[in-house]
């Protein structure tokens, strides 16, 4: 089914431990986002890429690595996991700009949700 | 920079009666408003947007918005709610930064609850 899809969907890490969300789209979509989604603060940006080998930062960017080394994946690495992490994370891609009239809407993955003891 | 601020946390209404969640923004020039919902579990779905024309925009499932540029205001509506509409929405408002790229900023969302 095409659509984004995100792993893992639970993790629990200790602090200090790395990992990778993972995050892939067969939709052909040039523009990828990361979003971590905390009680009482919304959504909030934390990386996005407009195309393969090209990422900026977005609000929230601080414990956070990307890399877009193909069109369809864009993973999320936690350098040294810490309790403030402690979020549900989405991915959404688009075509292009959402902000392009048109049809072009973000469509996002299921989340994952990460734990930090 | 612009914000989005979504006064009510938590709305409860019974089935079938209407519905208007409020969602006011801060943006310097014309902007790019979306209503997004979010069910349990789930990621985000668009329900509908406005950039520009007729202010009242229909969506999908039978939602619809109006933007009012005196009030700053792009309130959701639905005239008759089913259990199902029963999720989390999110108001959102988009802008080109300096450097051409597209940012997006969500309000911190209003949960709704059907009641029988």
């Amino acid at each position: 089914n095409a659509g984004v899809t995100q792993t893992p969907k639970f993790q629990v890490l200790k602090t200090g431990q790395s990992m990778t969300l993972q995050c892939a789209q067969d939709m052909n979509h040039e523009y990828m986002s990361w979003y971590r989604q905390d009680p009482g603060m919304g959504l909030r940006l934390i990386h996005y890429s407009v195309g393969a080998g090209i990422t900026d930062q977005g609000e929230v960017p601080n414990g956070y690595n990307v890399s877009r080394s193909t069109t369809e994946d864009f993973p999320l690495r936690l350098l040294s996991a810490a309790p403030s992490q402690t979020s549900v994370y989405f991915c959404a891609s688009s075509y292009s700009s959402v902000l392009d009239f048109g049809a072009n809407v973000l469509t996002f993955g299921a989340g994952s949700r990460l734990t930090v003891l | 920079a612009q914000s989005v601020t979504q006064p009510d946390i938590h709305i409860t209404v019974s089935e079938g009666a209407s519905l208007e969640l409020r969602c006011n923004y801060s943006y310097g020039a014309t902007p790019y408003l979306f209503w997004y919902v979010q069910s349990p579990g789930q990621g985000l779905q668009l329900l509908l947007k406005y950039f520009s024309g007729d202010t009242l925009v229909q969506g999908i499932k039978g939602f619809e918005a109006e933007f009012k540029r005196s009030q700053s205001s792009f309130n959701l509506r639905k005239p008759s709610v089913h259990w199902s509409d029963a999720a989390e929405y999110f108001c959102a408002v988009g802008a080109f930064t300096n450097f051409g790229n597209e940012k997006l900023t969500f309000g911190t969302g209003t949960r709704l609850t059907i009641i029988p």
